[in-house]
């Protein structure tokens, strides 16, 4: 069975603190790794990743996919009260060229910043 | 704001009822996926639909149908409604897939939660 599980559960951290959060899978199928953050509504993208060993960034985000050993980091640096929100992993499971991308979730990390 | 809209933003129903959630996916999205999150499942795939046909299914109950229509809104049908059906419901849109692209983001709605009484 296809499965993304998530690491922490949870954490709590004070501001200017770094993060990592931790994400592993076991999906047939595989055809991208994706990072969305979910405040109080619905979750935003963060990024997609598709090969391993290359970081993509967002200012103080950044993520890497290792494909080999099935796993995925997203790091935070200088953390903001911001930046509290539950960060969500999901697998793209799916045969490519077809319409079909299902999103396999992981049950996510809740991150909470304190001042 | 997605462009992803659902209604009702807010449900309460007694068991055995029946409920329907709307979707209205971003102008030019063909996709619209179901998801449902809970405390204890976290966020589940239920159904896709694209233009108009069922594409993919996962951990959706028999009680639970959906269809998407030919203005490619969707609806979210969940009868004989019990406890542990109390969730925040989510439909994402996307584009269509095409050659070359490994994957079009998911727009997520507001979401409909769900209280079952």
């Amino acid at each position: 069975e296809d499965k993304v599980v998530q690491s922490p559960l949870s954490l709590v951290v004070h501001e200017g603190d770094t993060v990592t959060l931790n994400c592993s899978y076991e999906v047939t199928n595989f055809r991208s790794l994706l990072w969305y953050k979910q405040e109080k509504k619905a979750p935003t993208f963060l990024f997609m990743l598709t090969s391993s060993g290359i970081e993509k960034k967002s200012g103080r985000l950044s993520s890497i996919l290792d494909k080999k050993e099935l796993f995925s980091i997203l790091n935070i640096t200088a953390t903001q009260t911001g930046d509290s929100a539950i960060y969500l992993c999901a697998v793209e499971e799916g045969n490519y060229g077809g319409a079909t991308n299902k999103l396999i979730f992981g049950t996510g990390t809740l991150l909470a910043v304190q001042p | 704001d997605s462009g992803v809209t659902q209604t009702p933003k807010h449900l309460i129903t007694a068991t055995g009822q029946r409920v329907t959630l709307r979707c209205s996916p971003r102008s030019g999205d063909l996709s619209v996926y179901w998801y449902q999150q809970s405390l204890d499942q976290g966020l589940q795939f239920l159904i896709q639909y694209y233009n108009g046909e069922e594409r993919a299914k996962g951990n959706i109950l028999e009680r639970f149908s959906a269809q998407q229509f030919p203005d490619l809104h969707s609806e979210l049908n969940l009868s004989s409604l019990e406890l542990g059906d109390s969730a925040l419901y989510f439909c994402a849109s996307s584009s269509p897939i095409l050659r070359g692209h490994s994957y079009n983001e998911q727009f997520f709605g507001p979401g409909t939660r769900l209280t079952v009484l």
